[in-house]
């Protein structure tokens, strides 16, 4: 049960899209479509920005989209804003009752 | 509103034990999963273990398999971790979480989250 694996971090100018990306195996990300996405701004709880894949909880904006080829899973974020500043976490089911997190992305707004 | 509250945490030393709770509110607390969700000090999310609504599906990170128990009283909206043989890297703020789902202990759709207690282990 190794961590998913996400790029340490991430940046991009206000308005521009960015996408982080979210690697795995075949024994989760690729093996199930239970992957989802949480932001976390400093000293706060993680937020649910995505799950299964590419769904939206209400009250997120569609700024955020999931996808998901193989074993790799995808967030991006369009139109780039300020508060989207904060650390980006994936996790996905990796069988037999078992969850894993990714390592983070720390997605800095230039 | 949904709440989770968590409790329990504090300091402890290597190899003993400690007993985490979190009282939940604001939902139908046997409709969904939970899981123990840890945090160290300025790392990242690391899930510990999960249960279903009604205890058929119990996982555990590799990490942790073995020395912690997860448990849950629908009665009482309250989930349990059991913490014993406790290591510095077990050294955490703990969440408690609530799954979007309710018969597994592995999908984390977390759409709720507490705020955590923090765990220490140091002699």
């Amino acid at each position: 049960q190794s961590a998913l694996t996400q790029p340490p971090s991430a940046s991009g100018s206000p308005g521009q899209s960015v996408t982080i990306s979210c690697t795995g195996t075949s024994s989760d990300v690729g093996g199930y479509n239970y992957v989802s996405w949480y932001q976390q701004h400093p000293g706060k709880a993680p937020k649910l920005m995505i799950y299964e894949v590419s769904k939206r909880p209400s009250g997120v904006p569609d700024r955020f989209s999931g996808s998901k080829s193989g074993n790799t899973a995808s967030l991006t974020v369009s139109g780039l804003q300020a508060e989207d500043e904060a650390d980006y976490y994936c996790s996905s089911y990796a069988g037999i009752n078992k969850g894993v997190f990714g390592g983070g992305t720390k997605l800095t707004v230039l | 509103e949904v709440q989770l509250v968590e409790s329990g945490g504090g300091l402890v030393q290597p190899g003993r034990s400690l007993r985490l709770s979190c009282a939940a509110s604001g939902f139908t607390f046997d409709d969904y999963a939970m899981h123990w969700v840890r945090q160290a000090p300025g790392k990242g999310l690391e899930w510990v273990s999960g249960i279903s609504w009604a205890s058929g599906s119990i996982g555990y990170a590799d990490s942790v398999k073995g020395r912690f128990t997860i448990s849950r009283d629908n009665a009482k909206n309250s989930l349990y971790l059991q913490m014993n043989s406790l290591r510095a890297e077990d050294t955490a703020l703990y969440y408690c979480a609530k799954d979007m789902n309710y018969d597994s202990s592995g999908y984390l759709a977390v759409d709720h989250w507490g705020q955590g207690t923090l765990v220490t282990v140091s002699s």
